[in-house]
């Protein structure tokens, strides 16, 4: 069966930490996204990569980074949290979809809710 | 750029009775367009898909969507509401003919079936 799993479901931080999100994915996917959820607003992409030590900007990369060392394991940092990075954050894999034969839909992570305080 | 619309935030239907929640989406190109849902404190799950081929396209619970070219719209729908169809609806989109490879997702629609 197909797995994304998040290291944490909630977390609490205080403004100024670094905090690290852990996402593996069991599934030898290229690709790795993470947004960020908010009511209203949908989900928003943060970064993504589409291979190890490769990525990319999404809409709001502004006060984070992202690591992928390895093909399975894509983690967001946040270098100095604050309290409007409060929200619920969602990591996702992919195949690289290559043509309209490869499949594209995404598989999600149960999600990490951040609340910093 | 790529662009999705859901124009309701909150879909209330009595249980039995058909389901319809809104898509709109923009793109330069050709569309890959999905429906995910998402219950309470869970991850977004994967509905059905739209590539191409047919227009009507069947997923999974009994959902179906429907793409309209003209009206540029991929609404989903569901013949018979049921209480446990409750949840968070999310359309997303992707554009073929860009290099983006992350889907846009809207803004999300609550649907609400009453017993």
């Amino acid at each position: 069966d197909v797995k994304v799993t998040q290291s944490s479901r909630y977390l609490v931080k205080r403004t100024g930490e670094k905090v690290f999100l852990e996402c593996v994915q069991d599934m030898d996917h290229e690709n790795m996204f993470w947004y960020r959820q908010d009511p209203g607003l949908g989900l928003r992409l943060i970064y993504f990569s589409y291979d190890v030590k490769m990525k990319e900007k999404g809409d709001i990369p502004e006060g984070y980074s992202v690591s992928r060392e390895k093909k399975e394991r894509f983690s967001l940092i946040l270098e100095s949290a604050s309290t409007n990075q409060t929200s619920m954050y969602l990591c996702a894999s992919s195949l690289l979809g290559r043509g309209t034969s490869a499949s594209l839909e995404q598989f999600f992570g149960p999600g990490t809710r951040l609340t910093v305080l | 750029a790529q662009s999705v619309a859901q124009p309701e935030d909150q879909v209330n239907v009595a249980e039995g009775n058909p389901l319809t929640v809104k898509c709109t989406y923009s793109v330069s190109g050709n569309p890959y367009l999905f429906w995910y849902v998402q219950y309470p404190n869970r991850g977004l799950q994967f509905l059905l898909k739209y590539i191409t081929g047919d227009n009507l396209v069947k997923g999974s619970y009994g959902f179906e969507a429907e793409f309209n070219k003209s009206q540029t719209s991929f609404h989903l729908k569901k013949p018979s509401a049921l209480v446990s169809d409750s949840a968070l609806y999310f359309c997303a989109v992707r554009d073929m003919n860009t290099g983006r490879r992350a889907l846009t997702f809207g803004s999300g629609t609550r649907l609400q079936v009453q017993p």
